[in-house]
């Protein structure tokens, strides 16, 4: 699976969009990124994924550049809920495929 | 909302002890994963099961750690003896066998070798 890297850590004002960038230059044709966060001392929660369109939910949207090299997960109004650690990851879908994590982002929101 | 179940929350153990974690995945959920994550690190896996089969166990330090999936259901991590640097988060995660699905996690057991 190819390697992510993230800055270790960002600050962002309650009710501001977050943007966390994620690179990826070594992305393949057939690996997704995904996008989990861990809140302290719980287990990581499943966020959000994408291929190469643009993918939005209900936490977050998730924009992949057109050579999808790079990637920006947006939190459109931080809440001090949303503080944790970011990974982005990306992986191969299939079912041997695992979830490679590295140090991923974290994320502090302040009044 | 299922959710997976893992047990107990915390263990305190002294080293050469052997110590067990227990994890239940969402029910369906034919892929069952064990990770460990030390302190101010990304979770790492340990072992991959599909069904009641190991898929990947090559992170595993198979001198110490065993883990088995009897029933293809829930599923028991042990450590034995334990060492210190055997302190730290062990996650269980599950998911549904398809192309696109995602890994949901416990809240993991925080395990701490005295």
């Amino acid at each position: 699976d190819a390697k992510t890297t993230q800055p270790p850590s960002m600050d962002c004002a309650e009710g501001r969009a977050a943007n966390l960038p994620c690179n990826h230059s070594t992305i393949s044709g057939n690996e997704y990124v995904y996008w989990y966060r861990q809140i302290h001392s719980q287990g990581p929660q499943y966020i959000i994924h994408g291929l190469k369109n643009n993918e939005t939910n209900e936490m977050a949207s998730l924009i992949i550049t057109e050579d999808r090299k790079s990637s920006t997960l947006i939190l459109p109004h931080a809440t001090l809920r949303d503080t944790a650690v970011y990974y982005c990851i990306v992986k191969i879908t299939g079912t041997a495929s695992k979830l490679t994590f590295g140090t991923g982002t974290r994320l502090q929101v302040t009044l | 909302e299922a959710e997976v179940a893992q047990s107990p929350r915390y263990k305190i153990t002294e080293k050469s002890q052997a110590v067990a974690f227990w994890c239940d995945p969402i029910s369906g959920h034919a892929t069952l994963y064990w990770y460990r994550q030390i302190l101010g690190q990304g979770p790492e896996l340990l072992v991959q099961f599909q069904d009641e089969s190991v898929v990947d166990d090559s992170q595993l330090p198979k001198d110490r750690f065993s883990a088995e999936r009897l029933k293809g259901v829930d599923s028991t991590l042990k450590i034995q003896p334990a060492e210190l640097g055997d302190s730290a988060m062990y996650l269980c995660a599950s998911r549904q066998t398809g192309t696109q699905e995602t890994q949901y996690f416990g809240p993991g057991t925080r395990l701490l070798v005295l």
